[in-house]
């Protein structure tokens, strides 16, 4: 079964520096999608950035990239230029490429804290 | 956009209640998801389904049903509610799979007492 790790449960950073959320999975699968979520204070989850696995090039969306190492299965977030809408608690996930059912497994999350 | 709704945002229920919990999707999502999400625990999948009136089992469905007589609509139901079941409960759309975006909704805090 595909498990998601992400091992630190609060990460915080200076407004305007970067951080790095880590993220470990593991897979037999060669099919997949990794996924970061974030989730606001009392906010919905919504996307931040999405990665195919048969994909070598690093996803990026303005200022988050992913750090994806597909032999060590690691998935990493990069969140540049940090600002206080950043602040949130980020998930990874994982979802077998070819599932019919679009599910998604979860690491445990990590809660980023931006200081002014 | 796409608008995933959740009946309530806070709930409260005493426990052996039989409480619903509503979901609705406005974009014609053929799957849609129930999730609960614990401190330390992140998401877990309880149900979800693919069609009208199909539902397969999550990791945790003991406990729980689910029922989903519209395409835009899916329920969560606690038969006999429990005080381990207070949590949040996250609704969550998608149109097709693999690779494709889920859409969630905001979410309900249930409390069992």
């Amino acid at each position: 079964a595909q498990t998601v790790t992400q091992s630190q449960p609060e990460m915080s950073v200076q407004e305007a520096e970067t951080v790095t959320l880590s993220c470990t999975y593991d897979t037999s699968e060669s099919d997949y999608y990794l996924f970061w979520y974030k989730q606001p204070p009392s906010r919905q989850m919504i996307l931040v950035i999405r990665q195919e696995a048969y994909k070598q090039q690093n996803a990026t969306e303005n200022r988050f990239s992913v750090n994806f190492q597909k032999a060590a299965k690691s998935f990493s977030l990069k969140i540049s230029d940090s600002q206080l809408g950043d602040a949130a608690m980020y998930f990874c996930a994982y979802q077998h490429g070819s599932s019919n059912t679009g599910k998604l497994i979860f690491g445990q999350g990590t809660t980023l804290q931006v200081k002014p | 956009d796409v608008k995933v709704t959740q009946s309530s945002r806070y709930l409260v229920k005493r426990t052996g209640e039989k409480v619903f919990l509503e979901c609705v999707q406005d974009m014609d999502h053929e799957n849609m998801f129930w999730y609960r999400q614990d401190p330390g625990l992140g998401l877990r999948l309880i149900y979800f389904s693919y069609d009208v009136k199909m539902k397969e089992k999550g990791d945790i469905p003991e406990g729980y049903s689910v029922s989903r007589e519209k395409k835009e609509r899916f329920s969560l139901i606690l038969e006999s509610a429990s005080t381990n079941q207070t949590s949040m409960y996250l609704c969550a759309s998608i149109r097709l799979a693999g690779g494709w975006e889920q859409y969630f909704g905001p979410g309900t805090r249930l409390t069992v007492t």
